[in-house]
């Protein structure tokens, strides 16, 4: 079957690192997606791999490992705005998206 | 520009109702697709339309129906409505299904 994991909750604090891990095992690999996706509201896109190694966008990145089926989303000089769950999507053989349950990251002061 | 909308956002019904869902996207997306959240689970695909004129069963299609008449909307029915249909459902589309999809801001529906 095909499966999606990550943490269910996190704690960090404002101004420090986080990094939310996903690992995954599907059939077949077509990229990986990270959404952000706020308390009562739509996700919204905020990164995508597809070969492995780190893409850095703003305080955000993201890193593939496909021969281990994982990636990691890195967040960096965390803000009270990021508190949100973030969700780990992968593009199976069909184009079609598998998504993890989220992972919900609270931020404290 | 709207992007995506939902409608309604919130609806409450009795089981063994019917009901539609709407979605309406301005974007000229080719595919579009309809997602459920529950507590605790990931989104999960209901049926999704490559380009106007088709439709496919995604993982969890039974008891919905869908239609793509036309680019920019792609409405949801439920036929007769039951309690596990509680959820938030989620419309979303994407330039093909290879892009990153932009979401609606999904409609709550309670069936009692």
């Amino acid at each position: 079957g095909q499966n999606i994991d990550q943490p269910t909750e996190m704690t960090a604090t404002e101004g420090a690192i986080v990094q939310i891990n996903c690992t995954y095992q599907t059939s077949g690999f077509n990229g990986l997606f990270w959404y952000q996706q706020h308390a009562g509201e739509a996700p919204t896109f905020l990164s995508y791999n597809v070969l492995d190694g780190l893409e850095e966008k703003g305080r955000f990145s993201s890193f593939l490992s496909r021969s281990k089926g994982y990636s990691y989303l890195l967040l960096k000089e965390l803000q009270m705005k990021d508190s949100a769950s973030y969700l780990c999507a992968v593009r199976d053989s069909n184009y079609q998206l598998i998504w993890g349950a989220g992972t919900k990251l609270i931020i404290k002061p | 520009t709207a992007g995506i909308t939902q409608a309604p956002t919130s609806q409450i019904l009795a089981a063994g109702r019917s009901m539609t869902l709407r979605c309406t996207q301005d974007m000229r997306h080719n595919a579009m697709y309809w997602y459920r959240q529950d507590l605790g689970l990931g989104l999960r695909l209901i049926h999704y339309s490559n380009t106007a004129g088709t439709t496919g069963k995604g993982e969890v299609p039974d008891g919905y129906s869908v239609s793509r008449a036309n680019t920019d909307d792609f409405p949801l029915t439920l036929a007769s409505a039951v309690p596990s249909q509680t959820s938030v459902y989620f419309c979303a589309s994407s330039v093909g299904s290879s892009n990153e999809q932009f979401f609606g801001p999904g409609t709550r529906l309670t069936v009692l």
